[in-house]
């Protein structure tokens, strides 16, 4: 059973299309996460939500818009595509106030912007 | 402002050749230091925790130790499946607001290890 899993695993898309990539976690967690992992492999948090509620939003442009319909999902939808936003999106999850393990990671996606 | 920074970014070593990965941090508060292992493709992989200065964890071939500035993980006889970028991310005390779970990573350490 994957623990979390996020599709698809390769985004390939115009500049100026509107795309999205899913999350689901199924180890009961609170909290689900969206980081960007650029080419240097730098990871930086996008958002963050607690039992659907949105807790972080980083400095993030309005085109990305996170989507959580319960605590298991987590959705990035991102409008307007940019060469920019090319990197591989990770969604991760973590039980709410433990520190013991931090996140467990899905296997990414990597979006290309053509 | 909150900062992590590993070295070396790269590091090549041969089977066998023990050696360490360095990650310094500043942070206001630690909540928290974090290793992790990614392998090309996939997701991050946690590998330890560290709360206080003068906590050591180890697991196999690793070995991570923390001070109040900086965190290593030491790599005892290593394998060439132990070739992967290792992660460092700190967690930090958010008085307020409550601990929101960010962490903040490191630009990673790539270790190839040679048979």
């Amino acid at each position: 059973d994957t623990a979390v899993s996020q599709t698809p695993k390769y985004l390939v898309t115009q500049m100026g299309n509107d795309k999205s990539i899913k999350c689901e976690q199924n180890l009961g967690h609170d909290t689900m996460y969206w980081y960007k992992q650029d080419s240097k492999k730098f990871l930086k948090i996008m958002f963050s939500y607690n039992n659907k509620e949105l807790i972080i939003n980083e400095t993030v442009p309005n085109r990305f818009s996170p989507k959580s319909p319960d605590k298991a999902h987590l959705n990035l939808h991102i409008n307007s595509l940019e060469l920019g936003d090319s990197a591989v999106y990770f969604c991760a999850s973590s039980p709410y106030g433990d520190r013991g393990r931090g996140y467990t990671f899905g296997s990414g996606t990597r979006l290309t912007v053509v | 402002e909150d900062q992590v920074t590993q070295s070396p970014e790269a590091l090549r070593l041969q089977e066998g050749e023990s050696s360490s990965l360095n990650c310094s941090y500043t942070v206001s508060g630690l909540r928290g230091l974090f290793w992790y292992r990614q392998d090309p493709g996939k997701g991050p992989e946690f590998l330890f925790t560290l709360y206080s200065a003068g906590e050591e964890k180890e697991k196999e071939r690793l070995k991570a130790t923390l001070t109040k500035k900086e965190s290593f993980l030491h790599i005892t006889a290593p394998k060439p499946e132990d070739s992967a970028t290792y992660l460092c991310a700190v967690q930090e005390i958010r008085h307020g607001s409550g601990n929101t779970g960010k962490l903040i990573f490191g630009q990673g350490t790539t270790l190839q290890v040679k048979p």
